[in-house]
Protein backbone atom coordinates (compact mmCIF):
# COMPACT_ATOMS: atom_id res chain seq x y z
CA UNK A 1 0.00 0.00 0.00
CA UNK A 2 1.61 3.43 -1.18
CA UNK A 3 0.99 6.61 1.00
CA UNK A 4 -0.48 8.27 -2.40
CA UNK A 5 -3.73 6.81 -3.58
CA UNK A 6 -5.32 7.53 -6.64
CA UNK A 7 -9.08 7.02 -7.87
CA UNK A 8 -10.56 6.14 -10.04
CA UNK A 9 -8.17 3.29 -10.91
CA UNK A 10 -9.55 2.35 -14.21
CA UNK A 11 -11.82 5.41 -16.38
CA UNK A 12 -13.59 4.89 -19.81
CA UNK A 13 -14.75 7.64 -21.23
CA UNK A 14 -16.21 9.73 -24.57
CA UNK A 15 -14.71 12.06 -26.47
CA UNK A 16 -17.41 15.10 -25.55
CA UNK A 17 -17.45 13.47 -21.58
CA UNK A 18 -16.18 15.50 -18.59
CA UNK A 19 -14.23 13.74 -15.76
CA UNK A 20 -12.06 13.89 -13.27
CA UNK A 21 -8.63 12.20 -11.51
CA UNK A 22 -8.25 12.18 -7.78
CA UNK A 23 -4.90 12.08 -6.07
CA UNK A 24 -4.72 12.18 -2.28
CA UNK A 25 -1.43 11.97 -0.73
CA UNK A 26 -1.00 10.97 3.19
CA UNK A 27 2.80 11.59 3.60
CA UNK A 28 2.81 15.05 4.75
CA UNK A 29 4.53 15.85 1.35
CA UNK A 30 4.70 19.80 -0.41
CA UNK A 31 5.25 18.68 -3.79
CA UNK A 32 2.56 17.04 -5.82
CA UNK A 33 3.27 15.57 -9.64
CA UNK A 34 0.90 14.43 -13.02
CA UNK A 35 2.49 12.10 -15.19
CA UNK A 36 1.31 10.99 -18.16
CA UNK A 37 2.39 6.65 -19.46
CA UNK A 38 1.73 6.13 -22.81
CA UNK A 39 2.96 2.43 -24.48
CA UNK A 40 5.99 2.52 -25.98
CA UNK A 41 7.07 6.53 -24.71
CA UNK A 42 8.69 7.64 -21.30
CA UNK A 43 7.00 8.98 -18.48
CA UNK A 44 6.34 12.50 -19.27
CA UNK A 45 5.81 15.01 -16.79
CA UNK A 46 2.43 17.27 -17.03
CA UNK A 47 2.47 19.71 -14.29
CA UNK A 48 3.76 20.40 -11.19
CA UNK A 49 2.19 21.85 -7.96
CA UNK A 50 3.96 23.24 -4.70
CA UNK A 51 2.19 24.42 -1.68
CA UNK A 52 -0.83 24.27 -4.22
CA UNK A 53 0.80 26.93 -6.42
CA UNK A 54 1.90 25.55 -10.21
CA UNK A 55 5.45 25.41 -10.86
CA UNK A 56 5.69 23.95 -13.87
CA UNK A 57 3.27 23.43 -16.78
CA UNK A 58 5.43 20.81 -19.80
CA UNK A 59 3.14 22.28 -22.45
CA UNK A 60 0.52 20.57 -21.63
CA UNK A 61 -2.82 20.95 -23.86
CA UNK A 62 -5.82 22.72 -22.36
CA UNK A 63 -8.11 20.09 -22.45
CA UNK A 64 -6.35 18.71 -18.89
CA UNK A 65 -7.06 21.04 -16.23
CA UNK A 66 -5.20 20.60 -13.02
CA UNK A 67 -6.56 21.77 -9.75
CA UNK A 68 -4.47 21.62 -6.42
CA UNK A 69 -7.28 22.70 -3.69
CA UNK A 70 -4.00 21.96 -0.70
CA UNK A 71 -0.89 20.33 -0.60
CA UNK A 72 -2.56 17.08 -0.18
CA UNK A 73 -4.80 16.95 -2.82
CA UNK A 74 -4.15 17.50 -6.46
CA UNK A 75 -7.11 16.95 -9.56
CA UNK A 76 -6.79 16.39 -12.94
CA UNK A 77 -9.95 17.63 -15.01
CA UNK A 78 -10.84 16.25 -18.24
CA UNK A 79 -12.56 17.07 -20.83
CA UNK A 80 -12.94 17.19 -24.90
CA UNK A 81 -10.39 14.60 -25.02
CA UNK A 82 -8.45 12.67 -28.00
CA UNK A 83 -8.03 8.58 -28.53
CA UNK A 84 -4.13 9.45 -27.81
CA UNK A 85 -4.89 10.85 -24.18
CA UNK A 86 -5.81 7.42 -23.20
CA UNK A 87 -2.42 6.47 -21.02
CA UNK A 88 -1.69 5.96 -17.58
CA UNK A 89 -2.10 8.66 -15.57
CA UNK A 90 0.46 8.90 -12.15
CA UNK A 91 0.26 11.10 -9.59
CA UNK A 92 3.12 11.59 -6.96
CA UNK A 93 4.31 13.65 -4.64
CA UNK A 94 8.02 14.38 -3.11
CA UNK A 95 9.09 16.27 0.46
CA UNK A 96 10.97 19.04 -1.76
CA UNK A 97 10.15 22.75 -1.14
CA UNK A 98 10.72 23.99 -4.48
CA UNK A 99 9.95 27.63 -3.04
CA UNK A 100 13.48 27.41 -1.69
CA UNK A 101 16.45 29.16 -2.68
CA UNK A 102 18.63 26.39 -2.46
CA UNK A 103 15.73 23.84 -3.10
CA UNK A 104 17.58 20.48 -4.81
CA UNK A 105 14.79 18.36 -6.27
CA UNK A 106 16.90 15.49 -4.36
CA UNK A 107 13.77 13.81 -2.61
CA UNK A 108 12.56 10.92 -4.33
CA UNK A 109 8.83 11.06 -5.28
CA UNK A 110 6.50 8.49 -4.38
CA UNK A 111 3.89 7.40 -6.87
CA UNK A 112 0.07 5.54 -6.82
CA UNK A 113 -0.99 3.12 -8.72
CA UNK A 114 -2.26 5.21 -11.29
CA UNK A 115 -5.47 5.83 -13.48
CA UNK A 116 -5.37 3.87 -16.86
CA UNK A 117 -7.58 5.35 -19.06
CA UNK A 118 -8.89 4.94 -22.55
CA UNK A 119 -10.52 7.56 -24.73
CA UNK A 120 -13.37 6.02 -26.78
CA UNK B 1 19.35 19.48 -23.04
CA UNK B 2 18.99 16.72 -20.21
CA UNK B 3 18.38 13.17 -21.19
CA UNK B 4 18.03 10.19 -19.86
CA UNK B 5 18.71 6.74 -22.21
CA UNK B 6 18.19 3.68 -21.56
CA UNK B 7 19.16 1.53 -24.63
CA UNK B 8 18.09 -2.17 -23.28
CA UNK B 9 14.14 -1.96 -24.77
CA UNK B 10 13.72 -5.94 -22.88
CA UNK B 11 15.93 -8.02 -20.99
CA UNK B 12 14.62 -11.60 -20.44
CA UNK B 13 17.15 -13.96 -17.66
CA UNK B 14 16.38 -17.24 -16.14
CA UNK B 15 16.01 -17.27 -12.35
CA UNK B 16 19.53 -16.48 -10.34
CA UNK B 17 21.12 -15.12 -13.32
CA UNK B 18 22.78 -11.76 -12.70
CA UNK B 19 21.29 -9.17 -14.72
CA UNK B 20 22.71 -5.12 -15.41
CA UNK B 21 20.96 -2.58 -16.54
CA UNK B 22 22.03 -0.01 -18.29
CA UNK B 23 21.79 4.11 -17.76
CA UNK B 24 23.07 6.97 -19.40
CA UNK B 25 22.63 9.85 -18.85
CA UNK B 26 23.24 14.18 -20.39
CA UNK B 27 23.04 17.33 -18.02
CA UNK B 28 24.72 20.53 -18.22
CA UNK B 29 24.28 21.19 -14.74
CA UNK B 30 27.34 20.05 -12.10
CA UNK B 31 24.63 19.46 -9.82
CA UNK B 32 22.24 17.15 -10.49
CA UNK B 33 20.10 13.52 -8.46
CA UNK B 34 19.65 10.58 -10.45
CA UNK B 35 17.22 7.79 -9.52
CA UNK B 36 16.32 4.01 -10.44
CA UNK B 37 12.41 3.29 -9.92
CA UNK B 38 10.54 -0.01 -10.64
CA UNK B 39 7.62 -0.70 -12.35
CA UNK B 40 5.73 -3.59 -11.18
CA UNK B 41 2.62 -4.93 -13.68
CA UNK B 42 0.55 -3.52 -10.70
CA UNK B 43 1.84 0.33 -12.04
CA UNK B 44 2.90 2.19 -9.25
CA UNK B 45 6.78 3.08 -9.36
CA UNK B 46 8.79 2.22 -6.61
CA UNK B 47 11.54 4.63 -5.08
CA UNK B 48 14.75 2.14 -5.27
CA UNK B 49 17.96 4.63 -4.93
CA UNK B 50 18.86 8.20 -5.33
CA UNK B 51 22.33 9.15 -5.93
CA UNK B 52 24.09 12.68 -5.92
CA UNK B 53 26.57 14.38 -8.62
CA UNK B 54 29.15 14.81 -6.11
CA UNK B 55 28.92 10.88 -4.66
CA UNK B 56 30.71 8.62 -6.68
CA UNK B 57 30.58 5.67 -4.21
CA UNK B 58 28.82 2.66 -5.50
CA UNK B 59 25.92 1.43 -3.53
CA UNK B 60 25.03 -2.10 -2.51
CA UNK B 61 21.80 -2.77 -0.94
CA UNK B 62 21.06 -6.82 -0.58
CA UNK B 63 20.73 -8.21 -4.21
CA UNK B 64 20.81 -4.76 -5.93
CA UNK B 65 23.93 -2.74 -6.71
CA UNK B 66 24.89 0.74 -8.35
CA UNK B 67 27.41 1.94 -10.21
CA UNK B 68 27.84 5.78 -10.88
CA UNK B 69 30.43 6.83 -13.23
CA UNK B 70 30.96 10.56 -13.89
CA UNK B 71 33.13 9.81 -16.29
CA UNK B 72 30.95 8.06 -19.18
CA UNK B 73 27.93 9.31 -17.56
CA UNK B 74 26.36 6.31 -16.46
CA UNK B 75 24.10 4.88 -13.34
CA UNK B 76 23.78 0.84 -14.01
CA UNK B 77 22.35 -1.03 -11.74
CA UNK B 78 23.02 -4.88 -11.22
CA UNK B 79 20.92 -7.39 -9.48
CA UNK B 80 22.41 -10.37 -8.44
CA UNK B 81 21.28 -14.15 -8.24
CA UNK B 82 17.86 -12.49 -9.86
CA UNK B 83 14.19 -13.63 -8.80
CA UNK B 84 11.03 -13.76 -10.50
CA UNK B 85 9.48 -11.11 -7.96
CA UNK B 86 12.36 -8.72 -9.84
CA UNK B 87 10.12 -9.32 -13.03
CA UNK B 88 8.67 -5.14 -13.87
CA UNK B 89 10.15 -2.14 -16.15
CA UNK B 90 13.33 -0.45 -14.21
CA UNK B 91 13.27 3.54 -14.91
CA UNK B 92 16.38 5.44 -15.04
CA UNK B 93 15.67 9.32 -14.15
CA UNK B 94 17.66 12.77 -13.70
CA UNK B 95 16.67 15.93 -11.94
CA UNK B 96 18.88 18.39 -12.33
CA UNK B 97 19.12 22.51 -11.54
CA UNK B 98 19.49 23.80 -8.15
CA UNK B 99 17.76 26.49 -6.02
CA UNK B 100 15.34 28.69 -7.95
CA UNK B 101 16.11 26.87 -11.38
CA UNK B 102 14.90 23.31 -10.00
CA UNK B 103 11.12 23.01 -10.76
CA UNK B 104 11.48 19.30 -9.31
CA UNK B 105 11.22 18.27 -12.63
CA UNK B 106 12.07 14.11 -13.67
CA UNK B 107 13.44 13.39 -16.88
CA UNK B 108 13.06 9.32 -16.79
CA UNK B 109 14.66 7.06 -19.33
CA UNK B 110 12.51 4.20 -22.07
CA UNK B 111 12.66 1.98 -19.10
CA UNK B 112 13.64 -1.39 -19.51
CA UNK B 113 11.43 -4.31 -18.89
CA UNK B 114 13.08 -7.17 -17.28
CA UNK B 115 11.71 -10.61 -17.34
CA UNK B 116 13.22 -13.53 -14.77
CA UNK B 117 11.84 -16.91 -15.83
CA UNK B 118 11.60 -19.36 -13.50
Amino acid sequence: ETGVTQTPRHLVMGMTNKKSLKCEQHLGHNAMYWYKQSAKKPLELMFVYNFKEQTENNSVPSRFSPECPNSSHLFLHLHTLQPEDSALYLCASSQDDLRLLDARGDQPQHFGDGTRLSIL
Amino acid sequence: AQKVTQAQTEISVVEKEDVTLDCVYETRDTTYYLFWYKQPPSGELVFLIRRNSFDEQNEISGRYSWNFQKSTSSFNFTITASQVVDSAVYFCALSEGHGSSNTGKLIFGQGTTLQVKP
